[in-house]
């Protein structure tokens, strides 16, 4: 079956660390990645995506790549803010019509000043 | 609206009770899906609408789960003779379509239900 695993949280750093969290899929087709990040109080929002091997996603300074030779695409961001806190979820959906988005269970980012 | 919504934010009721939880997708969106967000078991799937098409019932994960979409719009889901296991943050979110699956999906803020 479709799964995605990522790193327990909650991952701790001050203001200006570097950020990696890891995470990898198993898929029966070829899918498309997903990073979506929830924010205290509000609503799941998409982070970034890569539809096929070798692309990155970015955006507000995150990246991943999607790396089919390691099923993996691990988030990552040079200099983590304060404002940055939040749990960020792995998904991916086959990219075969209509195909439900499988998540991983999240990752809770708590940065400090 | 600007967003997806989803009424009410919080509901508290006690087992054995049936609770209706509403979602109001992005006007003009066709598709719409309902997941449920347990503490520690991540974001699972439950049902999709597409259009006027039969919808994908394939995660509902027991008879006692139904939803439904009228006029193509809102959509409730219903929990009849709710366990405590069916506390969770139920997530709505609606694309503009989806069979294509190239069109990102807008998540609501989610309804908490807690059950006594």
């Amino acid at each position: 079956g479709n799964s995605v695993t990522q790193m327990e949280g909650p991952v701790t750093l001050s203001e200006e660390a570097f950020l990696t969290i890891n995470c990898t899929y198993t898929a029966t087709g070829y899918p498309s990645l997903f990073w979506y990040v929830q924010y205290p109080g509000e609503g799941l929002q998409l982070l970034l995506k890569a539809t096929k091997a070798d692309d990155k996603g970015s955006n507000k300074g995150f990246e991943a790549t999607y790396r089919k030779e390691t099923t993996s695409f691990h988030l990552e961001k040079g200099s983590v803010q304060v404002s940055d806190s939040a749990v960020y979820f792995c998904a991916l959906k086959l990219n075969t019509g209509f195909q439900k988005l499988v998540f991983g269970t999240g990752t809770r980012l708590l940065v400090s000043p | 609206g600007a967003g997806v919504s989803q009424s009410p934010s919080n509901k508290v009721t006690e087992k054995g009770k049936d609770v209706e939880l509403r979602c109001d997708p992005i006007s003009g969106h066709t598709a719409l899906y309902w997941y449920r967000q347990s503490l520690g078991q991540g974001l699972e799937f439950l049902i999709y609408f597409q259009g006027n098409s039969a919808p994908d019932k394939s995660g509902l994960p027991s008879d006692r789960f139904s939803a439904e979409r009228t006029g193509g719009s809102v959509s409730t889901l219903t929990i009849q003779r709710t366990q405590q296991e069916d506390s969770a943050v139920y997530l709505c979110a609606s694309s503009l379509e989806g069979t294509s699956g190239r069109y990102e999906q807008f998540f609501g803020p989610g309804t908490r239900l807690t059950v006594l």
